[in-house]
C-alpha cells in the first residue's frame, strides 16, 4: 500500500501570506492519480485539485498544485491566504485498485 | 444541481450492524461511481470502497473486506453501505462521494452520517 505523508502537520500563517503544503508518497505515483481536498470543521471534504495540478470547478486561482510525471513529491500552494482558506487539507492517491489519504495538514490562523 | 443526501445519525451497540444510505440526484445515477470514506472523531479520512451503480460491481478496501457490503437501488438512485460486527473503533462520520468513471477523484460528497458504537 502506498503511504502518503503530509507536512507540516500544522501550518500557522496570517491572511495574505503564502502557504506551501507537501504530500510525499512512499513510492512513485502518477501525477494523474494525485488529488487535494479541503475540509472545514463539520463539513465534508471539498475537491480542490485533481491530476496534481488541475483546479476543480469554482476553485480560485490562488490555489495551485504541482508535481509531475511519476514522482513522490507533490505540493499544494495557496498564493495569498484568505480567511476562508484556514482548514485541513488532505492529499489522496489512487493505486493498486484502492485509494489512500494523507493524514492531513491543518492550516491555522497565526 | 448534484446532491448526495445521506441518512441520519445512528447509535449502535458493539456487534451490531449499520446500514447507511446515500441518495443521489441531479445527475444520471448510473454514470458515476460511488465511494465510501469514513472519518473517526478528530482523525483523518479512511477509504472504504467503491460501488458501480450501473452494474452493482464493488471493490472493498482490504481493511473492510468481509465486514462491509455496498449495494444500490437504481429505482431510487440510492446506494447503501452496511458495516457488520461493529466495534467502538467504527465510531465515525461516514461519507459517500461521487466519481465520474475513471477520473480517480471525488467531485461531490454527501453531508456525512455519524455512526456511534457504544454499549
Amino acid at each position: 500500500e502506498i503511504v502518503l505523508t503530509q507536512s507540516p502537520g500544522t501550518l500557522s500563517l496570517s491572511p495574505g501570506e503564502r502557504a506551501t503544503l507537501s504530500c510525499r508518497a512512499s513510492q512513485g505515483i502518477s501525477s494523474s492519480h494525485l488529488t487535494w481536498y479541503q475540509q472545514k470543521p463539520g463539513q465534508a471534504p471539498r475537491l480542490l485539485i485533481y491530476g496534481a495540478s488541475s483546479r476543480a470547478t469554482g476553485i480560485p486561482d490562488r490555489f495551485s498544485g504541482s508535481g509531475s510525471g511519476t514522482g513522490t513529491d507533490f505540493i499544494l500552494t495557496i498564493s495569498r491566504l484568505e480567511p476562508e482558506d484556514f482548514a485541513v487539507y488532505y492529499c489522496q492517491q489512487y493505486g493498486s485498485s484502492s485509494y489512500t489519504f494523507g493524514q492531513g495538514t491543518k492550516l491555522e490562523i497565526k | 444541481q448534484v446532491h448526495l443526501v445521506q441518512s441520519g445519525a445512528e447509535v449502535k451497540k458493539p456487534g451490531a450492524s449499520v446500514k447507511v444510505s446515500c441518495k443521489a440526484s441531479g445527475y444520471t445515477f448510473t454514470t458515476y461511481y460511488i465511494h465510501w470514506v469514513r472519518q473517526a472523531p478528530g482523525q483523518g479520512l479512511e477509504y472504504m470502497g467503491i460501488i458501480s451503480p450501473s452494474d452493482g460491481g464493488t471493490n472493498y478496501a482490504q481493511n473492510f473486506q468481509g465486514r462491509v457490503t455496498m449495494s444500490r437501488d437504481t429505482s431510487t438512485s440510492t446506494v447503501y453501505m452496511e458495516l457488520n460486527s461493529l466495534r467502538s473503533e467504527d465510531t465515525a462520520v461516514y461519507y459517500c462521494a461521487r466519481e465520474r468513471a475513471d477520473t480517480l477523484y471525488f467531485d461531490y460528497w454527501g453531508q456525512g452520517t455519524l455512526v456511534t458504537v457504544s454499549s
